[in-house]
């Protein structure tokens, strides 16, 4: 069964810094990836997908990831932080037919005045 | 249970037909989520329900579709005269207010 992971449940950053968080899966077969961002008290918001194409992904708010399929990862990332991205993030994925769709667990991001 | 359950986890019907979709949330969880994603989409939010407060039903995308929370139990989600088109895997995420969101495995839901 497919399953994902996501390598920290709080990260806690200062304005400015850099962030990384990881997110990880398991599926043999061709996948579909995706970031999402909840801020307290709001539903999901598609940060960025990967289909297919240039592995480096550019999403809203200044945000990136990069699929690597050889170790089956699909990493968030932001350059500088804000206080603004204190949300939750969850990294998703489904297989190629929309089937089989899971989420990770949830990272949980504090960015500090 | 320990996590969030949805049923059916899958569901054929024909067009025209209403159907209802059921999301048992975590214990103690004040928030729940629908969600639906189509084909080669993204999830699609439907409806907010935060405790006692009016649902956001901002989601919604038709008068087809309605949602009933009782407390801080159950929800159902009716799809009425159902079209091709609502042909979708349906999620459910339950949260406490802040975070902490977990996702059902979804109903597959399938108009013909």
């Amino acid at each position: 069964a497919q399953s994902v992971s996501q390598h920290n449940h709080h990260v806690i950053l200062s304005e400015a810094a850099s962030l990384e968080l990881g997110c990880n899966y398991s599926y043999g077969g061709t996948v579909n990836l995706f970031w999402y961002v909840q801020y307290p008290g709001q539903h999901l918001q598609l940060l960025l997908k990967y289909f297919s194409g240039d592995p480096l992904v550019k999403g809203i708010k200044g945000f990136e990831a990069e699929f690597i399929k050889s170790k089956f990862s699909f990493n968030l990332r932001k350059p500088s932080v804000q206080w603004s991205d204190t949300a939750e993030y969850f990294c998703a994925v489904n297989d190629n037919y929309g089937q089989n769709f899971v989420f990770g667990p949830g990272t949980r991001l504090s960015v500090l005045p | 249970g320990a996590g969030v359950s949805q049923s059916p986890s899958n569901k054929v019907t024909e067009k025209g037909k209403d159907v209802e979709l059921r999301c048992d949330p975590i214990s103690g969880h004040t928030a729940l989520y629908w969600y639906r994603q189509r084909l080669g989409q993204g999830l699609e939010f439907l409806i907010y329900f935060q405790g006692n407060s009016a649902p956001d039903k901002s989601g919604l995308p038709s008068d087809r579709f309605s949602a009933e929370r009782t407390g801080e139990s159950v929800s159902t989600l009716t799809i009425q005269r159902t079209q091709q088109e609502d042909s979708a895997v349906y999620l459910c995420a339950s949260s406490l207010e802040w975070g902490q969101g977990t996702f059902g495995s979804g109903t597959r839901l399938t108009v013909v």
